[in-house]
C-alpha cells in the first residue's frame, strides 16, 4: 500500500495562476481532507470529504476548490494564487476507529511558493 | 470543539521521560483525546488515543484523570528521532476533519 500520495512535492507559480494539488489514497478510507501549514504554526483545515460527491468547508477554504469524484482522489484546486498562499500542503485520509473518532494518515505534503 | 493549551516547546536529553501535558478544560462527555506528531517536512502520524484513565501502546502512554479536563503524553526513554512537534487534539475530527493547534515542539539533545 503507498497510503496517501501527494503530487507534486514543490511547486512555484506566479500570482494569478490557478493549478491543481492532487492527492489520492489505496486505503479505501471514506473521509478525506486538506490542511495548510505555514512556517511555524500548526496544520489548518482548508476542505473536507466525507465520501464521493460529499465535500465540505474547513477553517480556512477561500480561495481553495475541491471536488470528490472517487474514493481514492481529492484533488485540491487553486483558482487564482495569490502570496498568501504560499504554504507547506497536506492530504489526508481517515476511517473510524470507535465512536465519533477517527484515525488520519496524512501524506508528504507539497510545499507551494507564490511569487 | 474543545481549547486546548499546550506548552509551546520543550527540552530533554536522551534516555530521560518526556510528559507533554494538555489542558482542556471545556472537553465534552464524548470528547475521545488524540496525540499526533510531526517530524520536520513529513505530515503528522497518529500516536495514542483516549477517554479515560491509562492508555499504552509500543509508542507512548496517555494518561488522563478522572475529570478529564487535562491529559499527559508521556514518552519513555526519548531518543533524538524523537525530535517532533506533537499536537493534542481534543473531539472533532468524526469525518476526518480534525482541527490542529500549535502544537509542542520537543527538543530531544544528547
Amino acid at each position: 500500500n503507498a497510503g496517501v500520495t501527494q503530487t507534486p512535492k514543490f511547486q512555484v507559480l506566479k500570482t494569478g495562476q490557478s493549478m491543481t494539488l492532487q492527492c489520492a489514497q489505496d486505503m479505501n478510507h471514506e473521509y478525506m481532507s486538506w490542511y495548510r501549514q505555514d512556517p511555524g504554526m500548526g496544520l489548518r483545515l482548508i476542505h473536507y470529504s466525507v465520501g464521493a460527491g460529499i465535500t465540505d468547508q474547513g477553517e480556512v477554504p477561500n480561495g481553495y476548490n475541491v471536488s470528490r469524484s472517487t474514493t481514492e482522489d481529492f484533488p485540491l484546486r487553486l483558482l487564482s494564487a495569490a502570496p498568501s498562499q504560499t504554504s507547506v500542503y497536506f492530504c489526508a485520509s481517515s476511517y473510524p476507529i470507535g465512536g465519533a473518532n477517527t484515525e488520519a494518515f496524512f501524506g508528504q505534503g507539497t510545499r507551494l511558493t507564490v511569487v | 470543539l474543545a481549547k486546548t493549551t499546550q506548552p509551546i516547546s520543550m527540552d530533554s536529553y536522551e534516555g530521560q521521560e518526556v510528559n507533554i501535558t494538555c489542558s482542556h478544560n471545556n472537553i465534552a462527555t464524548n470528547d475521545y483525546i488524540t496525540w499526533y506528531q510531526q517530524f520536520p517536512s513529513q505530515g503528522p502520524r497518529f500516536i495514542i488515543q483516549g477517554y479515560k484513565t491509562k492508555v499504552t501502546n509500543e509508542v507512548a502512554s496517555l494518561f488522563i484523570p478522572a475529570d478529564r479536563k487535562s491529559s499527559t503524553l508521556s514518552l519513555p526513554r526519548v531518543s533524538l528521532s524523537d525530535t517532533a512537534v506533537y499536537y493534542c487534539l481534543v473531539g472533532g475530527g468524526s469525518q476526518g476533519n480534525l482541527i490542529f493547534g500549535k502544537g509542542t515542539k520537543l527538543s530531544v539533545k544528547p
